[in-house]
Order: C-alpha cells, then structure tokens, then sequence
C-alpha cells in the first residue's frame, strides 16, 4: 500500500536553528500538507501546496515557515530560526486531488528544540 | 469557521466493555468525517471515514455514523480490548480543499485487561 513517510522520525536541535523537515508524498498525489501537533494538544492545520505555490496556509504558518517541493518527489517544511515552543510533531500528508476527502498521513517527525 | 468539538477524555474502561466517544461539530455545508487514531509515539492513522448524510464508517469493529440532523459523528464498539488503547481523534475535511482538515483535541482511551 501506497504511503507517506517523513524523516528524520525524530530531530533535535538548538534554539535558533534551521531546520528542515522532509517527506516524501505519495507519487501520484497532488495536493501536499503539513500539519504540527504540539504535545498532547490537537493536531493543526499549517499549510497546504499544490503545483509549486501555497494554496492556502493558517495564522500559526508565519515567515519563519516556509514550503519546498525541490524535486519530483520531496516536499520540505523549513523552520528559519527555531523557537522552544516549535517543539512538536510535524505530519506530512497528501491527497491525489483537492475533492480526494481521504489524505494519507506520513508517521510524523518529533521536533524537539532545546 | 469549522470546529470539532469532542468528549472531554481520558476515559478508562475495561475490556470487553462498550465504548462510546462523541464529537460534534460545526461547519459550512456538508463536510467529510473522519476518526483517526494514534497509537503511543505513532503518527496518525485514519480509522473511519463517512463522506455523507448517514453513512456509516467502520472498521476493525468501530462504527460512526454520519447525523446531519445533530451534527454528530459519534464513535462505537461493542467491546473494546487492550490493544484499543490509544488518542482518538474525530475531524471534519474542508469542502474546497479536502485535504485541510480541522481536528477535535483526542480523546484519551485507556482499556484495562
């Protein structure tokens, strides 16, 4: 079965950072997505991307984010300079089309910024 | 804008009991609902989906149906096992872009041998 997977499945870093977070959509799909899940709270919403550009992105996606589908096959969240209360897991998904209801999860990388 | 409203957790029950968590929620029109779950230090796995009025999602046992007329997804089994244990999560899909959905907090089940 087709899936989604991110590394590293757990990165740590220093406050102030750069970090870059990579995952690997399904290779048929088009729409891509992140989301963030800071321990033991919801899982929210970032931004989602389709053909090269940020179709639609939330208030907590600030300039300090950005997005990258650098090849055919990867898609990157990038943190310019990491804050403490980044430290969360981050999901990558992806959906064939903007109507596919279903969006496949990868397994999630942990960031842990100290 | 949409929200997800779910059962405020943990709950803790013992196996082979029946197992109820609710969600409700608020939305434009007619979304799509889901229920993940996400097992300790895992990442999210889509339980059951239910794409529109009264469609029932299942799976491994567990049943949601989908009530228009109450806004409600709630989740079901009728006798949960220790390997149950884990976050549930109910969310609804944005109807222009599928793939953006909006997730209740989790529900913490814990099953009890």
């Amino acid at each position: 079965e087709p899936e989604v997977t991110q590394t590293p499945s757990h990165q740590v870093t220093q406050m102030g950072q750069e970090v870059i977070l990579r995952c690997v959509p399904i290779s048929n799909h088009l729409y891509f997505y992140w989301y963030r899940q800071i321990l033991g709270q919801k899982v929210e919403f970032l931004v989602s991307f389709y053909n090269n550009e940020i179709s639609e992105k939330s208030e907590i996606f600030d300039d300090q984010f950005s997005v990258e589908r650098p090849d055919g096959s990867n898609f990157t969240l990038k943190i310019r300079s990491t804050k403490l209360e980044d430290s969360a897991m981050y999901f990558c998904a992806s959906t064939l089309n903007y109507r596919d209801t279903e969006a496949f999860f990868g397994q999630g990388t942990r960031l842990t910024v100290v | 804008g949409d929200s997800v409203t779910q059962m405020e957790g943990p709950v803790t029950l013992s196996e082979e009991a029946f197992l109820t968590i609710n969600c409700t929620y608020t939305a434009t029109g007619y979304p799509s609902l889901f229920w993940y779950v996400q097992y300790p230090g895992e990442g999210l796995q889509l339980l059951l989906k239910a794409t529109k009025a009264d469609d029932k999602g299942s799976n491994k046992g567990f049943e949601a149906t989908y009530r228009k007329e109450t806004t409600s997804f709630h989740l079901e089994k009728g006798s949960v096992q220790v390997s149950d244990s884990a976050v549930y999560f109910c969310a609804l899909s944005d109807l222009t872009n599928a793939g953006k959905s909006t997730f209740g907090d989790g529900t913490t089940l814990t099953v009890k041998p």
